[in-house]
């Protein structure tokens, strides 16, 4: 059983689309990251959040507690946002990923 | 301010063999993270040091290892290599232990033949 689970597995958007990204856990969390990594294996820090929303440029990533689930939205996407983006939690002393969300968007 | 290095970037080593991995964390970070990341498993955590001491451990066998030195860079070991070790192998810091924003470093690209 996965502690984290990340839908949908693949996307495939056209330039401009709104896109969201889902993420839903099992376990209690101190916070929530979400993770960018581009080809070549980069990973970029994009949020974490232990409540609420967060917004950065195009990017806005919010946390529901109690559902136990949290989603990554970008708007007006654009083709240098194609990568894969990773949910990860913090429960106690460890770390849970989630599988990851390959995303392309096509010009 | 410089970002987080990692040294070597791609290894290539034989079963049995052992390797050192080292990462340098961002300037007045104290928390240094390790991560191995295969297609099969994705990413996972090994361990997290801060200030010198291992502060939490992922599932993995006692073939991993690492230490924190007094300037916080950091160094992983694996030894006995097995051709399932192959992976990519980030590191990661931060200014304090979890929660905290962590930045990543480009990662060792570690081939086991």
């Amino acid at each position: 059983k996965n502690e984290v689970e990340q839908s949908p597995q693949n996307l495939t958007a056209q330039e401009g689309e709104f896109i969201t990204i889902n993420c839903s856990y099992s376990v209690g969390i101190s916070a929530l990251h979400w993770l960018q990594q581009h080809p070549g294996g980069g990973i970029v820090s994009l949020f974490m959040l232990s409540s609420g929303k967060k917004k950065h440029g195009r990017l806005i990533a919010t946390i529901n507690i109690q559902e136990k689930h949290s989603s990554l939205h970008i708007t007006a996407s654009h083709p240098r946002d194609s990568a894969v983006y990773i949910c990860a939690v913090i429960t106690g002393n460890q770390f849970y990923f989630g599988t990851g969300t390959s995303l392309t968007v096509i010009p | 301010k410089a970002g987080v290095t990692q040294t070597p970037r791609y290894l290539i080593k034989t079963r049995g063999q052992q390797v050192t991995l080292s990462c340098s964390p961002i300037s007045g970070h104290r928390s240094v993270s390790w991560y191995q990341q295969t297609p099969g498993q994705g990413l996972q955590f090994l361990f997290e040091y801060f200030s010198e001491t291992q502060r939490n451990k992922g599932n993995f066998p006692g073939r991993f290892s690492g230490r924190q030195f007094s300037n916080s860079r950091s160094e992983m070991n694996v030894s006995t290599l097995e051709l399932g070790d192959s992976a990519l192998y980030l590191c990661a810091s931060s200014l304090a232990i979890y929660p905290e924003t962590q930045y990543f470093g480009p990662g060792t690209r570690l081939l086991v033949l």
